[in-house]
């Protein structure tokens, strides 16, 4: 089955750059979503198609895709930034969505 | 503004069938591009993908759990229900909907607050 990889963790200061990867094999052809999880709380989209941030999501939040990569980056990371981010994106069927296991970002 | 809920039991002995439904608000199933889909999250785990329902009435399943689930959707009622069976410990999670948008592609934009479902004997 189709897998997206993520990084388990991520660390950074306060002010720094924090980017989480996500690499797949069908990313070159699908769009790839990130998701933010804060503790005992649904996630909340912060990137839809590789590159676009929903309303209310903070300017420090861009995304990038390349090949088979698809990169989050938090451009001056804040301690509210702490949390669990995924990837989701499409196998190459276009049938089967998967998300990536999960980035733990420490903003410390 | 859309809003959805899950309801169910937050215990089931293995092997029984579990059935949850997502109550939504906001946004019918008879619009075009529009879909409403299932992630769980076990706890301390990642999220996983577990199915979608189209307003066409299409459906998507996880390859690995395709045998156990059934996603059905009641327009009127503005629900949609998945049902597992043979639950397992293992299937022991937060189960959320969520709100699927199909623009150029199909992206879940809002979520429930999720329920947590427990399997043990």
């Amino acid at each position: 089955s189709y897998e997206l990889t993520q990084p388990p963790s991520v660390s950074v200061s306060p002010g720094q750059t924090a980017r989480i990867t996500c690499s797949g094999d069908a990313l070159p052809k699908n769009y790839a979503y990130w998701y933010q999880q804060k503790s005992g709380q649904a996630p909340v989209l912060v990137i839809y198609e590789d590159t676009k941030r929903p309303s209310g999501i903070p300017e420090r939040f861009s995304g990038s895709s390349s090949g088979t990569m698809a990169t989050l980056t938090i451009s001056g990371a804040q301690v509210e930034d702490e949390a669990d981010y995924y990837c989701y994106s499409t196998d190459s069927s276009v049938y089967h969505r998967v998300f990536g296991g999960g980035t733990q970002l420490t903003v410390l | 503004q859309i809003t959805l809920k899950e309801s169910g039991p937050t215990l089931v002995k293995p092997t029984q069938t579990l059935t949850l439904t997502c109550t939504f608000s906001g946004f019918s199933l008879r619009t075009s591009a529009v879909g409403v889909g299932w992630i769980r999250q076990p706890p301390g785990k990642a999220l996983e993908w577990l199915a979608l329902i189209y307003w066409n009435d299409d459906k998507r399943y996880s390859p690995s759990l395709k045998s156990r689930l059934t996603i059905t959707k009641d327009t009127f009622k503005n629900q949609v229900v998945l049902t597992m069976t043979n639950m397992d410990p293992v299937d022991t999670a937060t189960y959320y909907c969520a709100h699927t948008y199909c623009g150029g592609d199909c992206y879940f934009d809002y979520w429930g607050q999720g329920t947590l479902v427990t399997v043990s004997s």
